[in-house]
């Protein structure tokens, strides 16, 4: 079946320390997405990529990283720059080109900063 | 700034009964507006997806309706489930933008009780 895994489902950070989020899609989609779900809020988004070897930032990017060296792979870095990293974090991929492009989460990571 | 407010924040209802969520937009002009279902510790998953000529769209059990001069929209729920228990969130693209330029609602926290 076709879809987006994300690993791991639930992870512990020390602080100072940077942890990696994975994202592997094959839905064959030319765009992924890095959001940030926080209780009460709306899903921000951290950052895109619409091809491979190209990211941008979003809403929020200060203190994550990514990268894009394959289709099917977006991972997420939470570096230690990021003072509030608790958080719910949603991978997502889509089509690109005209019209309502359906976005497709994973079941997402839940990262918590002892 | 583009908004997306949604009511009421949460929801309880008895098995078998109808229910309508909302939700208010300032995002204009805009080409789509979209209906996600979110279980508890998982991604959302789309539900419908209007451009700003429709007036409704029905998926199943699920029917949303949109009024682009009042910028409104709601989702109807009828004869609830007990798996309908979710969050239903409300998502809004500018005219012009694709999947980058969303803004989300908070969401309404739906629960059904037997």
């Amino acid at each position: 079946d076709g879809g987006i895994t994300q690993s791991p489902k639930y992870l512990f950070r020390k602080e100072g320390q940077n942890v990696t989020l994975s994202c592997e899609q094959n839905l064959n989609h030319d765009a992924m997405y890095w959001y940030r779900q926080d209780p009460g809020q709306g899903l921000r988004l951290i950052y895109y990529s619409q091809i491979v070897n190209d990211f941008q930032k979003g809403d929020i990017a200060e203190g994550y990283s990514v990268s894009r060296e394959k289709k099917e792979s977006f991972p997420l870095t939470v570096t230690s720059a990021q003072k509030n990293p608790t958080a719910f974090y949603l991978c997502a991929s889509s089509q690109t080109g005209a019209g309502a492009n359906v976005l497709t989460f994973g079941a997402g990571s839940r990262l918590t900063v002892l | 700034k583009n908004q997306v407010e949604q009511s009421p924040q949460s929801l309880i209802i008895l098995e078998g009964k109808n229910c309508t969520l909302q939700c208010n937009y300032t995002v204009s002009p805009f080409s789509n507006l979209r209906w996600y279902k979110q279980d508890t510790g998982r991604g959302p998953v789309s539900l419908t997806i209007m451009t700003f000529s429709e007036n409704t769209k029905s998926n199943g059990r699920y029917t949303a309706t949109l009024d682009a001069d009042t910028k409104q929209s709601s989702l109807h729920i009828t004869a609830s489930q007990l798996s309908d228990s979710a969050s239903y969130i409300c998502v809004v693209t500018p005219l012009g933008f694709g999947n980058e330029k969303l803004t989300f609602g908070t969401g309404t926290r739906l629960t059904i009780i037997p």
